[in-house]
């Protein structure tokens, strides 16, 4: 099992310009998350989804929108890509949500810098 | 509001214990996490609390005080592949977790 991958694992954008952030585990989990990790500060929840074709806005969703068509893969999209996005990306999977006190199984992280 | 408070960096000998605190103020609380995040890498579960007392796994062990507040991961005999950083997440009663900024762990021979 390859787990939780991502792609890209770096990537430099203009601002303004747009990407995707793919997700992908080969788990057969059911929830998916896209966490931000800057420094000094804990990870936050950006988007996540508790199923194929759901999606839920996190703690700080605003620039970002996430589609879940299959479920083991998960989106994240940058529509115009603004400095204060420059961030460390994590997604994360897990079998089932919170409420079950699921443990998460995370991606190795896409560093993305906005210029 | 909602807080996860643990110390920025500790620095220990490899051979070792120490000990990373962690208070937390969620709204409710359903338990409590523990992940280690080696640099440039994603974090990897460590632990989960949801009762007070100790949770021993190997070298490491977690504590739980819900009436303080308070949750501690405790390193024995510490190797210098135990140099990261260690995530302390409370679950709140909404079942979201909040996360600290991390403790950065540094070994020295």
């Amino acid at each position: 099992n390859a787990g939780v991958t991502q792609t890209p694992k770096f990537r430099v954008l203009k601002t303004g310009q747009s990407m995707t952030l793919l997700c992908a585990q080969d788990m057969n989990h059911e929830y998916m998350y896209w966490y931000r990790q800057d420094p000094g500060m804990g990870l936050r929840l950006i988007h996540y989804s508790v199923g194929e074709g759901t999606t839920a806005k996190g703690e700080v969703p605003d620039g970002y929108n996430v589609s879940r068509l299959k479920k083991q893969n998960f989106l994240l999209g940058l529509e115009s890509a603004a400095p204060s996005q420059t961030s460390v990306y994590f997604c994360a999977s897990s079998p089932l949500g919170p409420d079950r006190m699921e443990t998460q199984y995370f991606g190795p992280g896409t560093r993305l810098l906005v210029l | 509001g909602q807080n996860i408070d643990q110390p920025t960096e500790m620095t220990a000998t490899e051979g070792a214990i120490v000990q990373i605190n962690c208070t937390y103020q969620t709204s409710g609380f359903n338990g409590l996490f523990w992940y280690q995040q080696h640099a440039g890498e994603a974090p990897t579960f460590l632990s989960y609390n949801v009762l007070d007392g100790l949770e021993e796994k190997g070298r490491f062990s977690s504590f739980l005080s819900r009436s303080k507040g308070y949750s501690y991961l405790l390193l024995k005999e510490l190797q210098m592949k135990d140099s990261a950083s260690y995530l302390c997440a409370g679950l709140d009663s909404n079942y979201q977790l909040i996360w600290g900024a991390g403790t950065k762990l540094i070994i020295k021979p």
